[in-house]
């Protein structure tokens, strides 16, 4: 496609409630990024994929955040048995190569909304 | 963590002016790059600096890199009401394979 898309855009989750987010990146990219942006703070990183490779897993704030990417193009973050502390903005991003200077494309986010 | 703070968080001006926005950091970088957020919305680059680049143009945006005082800026020359936006500075550290953001400065243009 023409650029990074997530869904849902928007999700309201009732504490409890797992949930799943889709990320769809720019066809042929290899690396895959996934961030959290609370409310007026700037993007944490979460984790990264190379292809189906998850190789940095460590900003995933507890063993409740699990992503996968079983085929190196669409990925999925889940996070089980959401709190509110984890309403915030889950932003998906894809690169073409894997190198530190390629510019990092990033959707439009899905609006997490915990209650 | 974050690593790279912005300075200032809110910055308003008129149309026509220049924008200038700081971003400090706290360890040793591959590239630094700054970002744009506008409300509600994904993520969009602007410029990429190399940690041997001292300064970078492209069209309005010009950035400027000091790794000697660990500090970027970002200057927008004659702004414009659609550079209303969150600007973010990020940086590239050789051992990871993450952006560090910091947590933005909020432009507002006003025409």
């Amino acid at each position: 496609g023409a650029g990074v898309s997530q869904s849902p855009r928007y999700k309201v989750a009732k504490r409890g409630q797992d949930v799943a987010l889709r990320c769809d990146p720019i066809s042929g990219h290899v690396s895959l990024f996934w961030y959290q942006q609370a409310l007026g703070q700037g993007p944490e990183f979460l984790t990264y994929f190379q292809n189906e490779a998850q190789l940095d897993k460590s900003g995933l704030p507890s063993d409740r955040f699990f992503a996968e990417r079983p085929e190196g193009s669409v990925s999925t973050l889940k996070i089980q048995r959401t709190q509110q502390e984890d309403s915030a903005v889950y932003l998906c991003a894809s690169s073409r190569g894997t190198g530190l200077g390629n510019t990092i494309y990033f959707g439009e986010g899905s609006w997490l909304t915990v209650v | 963590s974050q690593q790279g703070e912005e300075d200032p968080q809110a910055l308003s001006i008129q149309e026509g002016e220049n924008a200038t926005m700081n971003c400090s950091y706290k360890t040793s970088i591959n590239n630094l790059q700054w970002y744009r957020q506008n409300s509600g919305r994904g993520l969009v680059h602007l410029i990429l600096i190399r940690s041997n680049e001292r300064e970078k143009h492209s069209g309005r945006l010009r950035v400027t890199l000091d790794t000697s005082k660990k500090s970027s800026s970002l200057l927008i020359t004659a702004s414009r009401a659609a550079d209303t936006a969150s600007y973010f500075c990020a940086t590239a550290i050789n051992s990871g394979y993450a952006l560090n953001f910091g947590k933005g400065t909020s432009l507002l243009v006003t025409p």
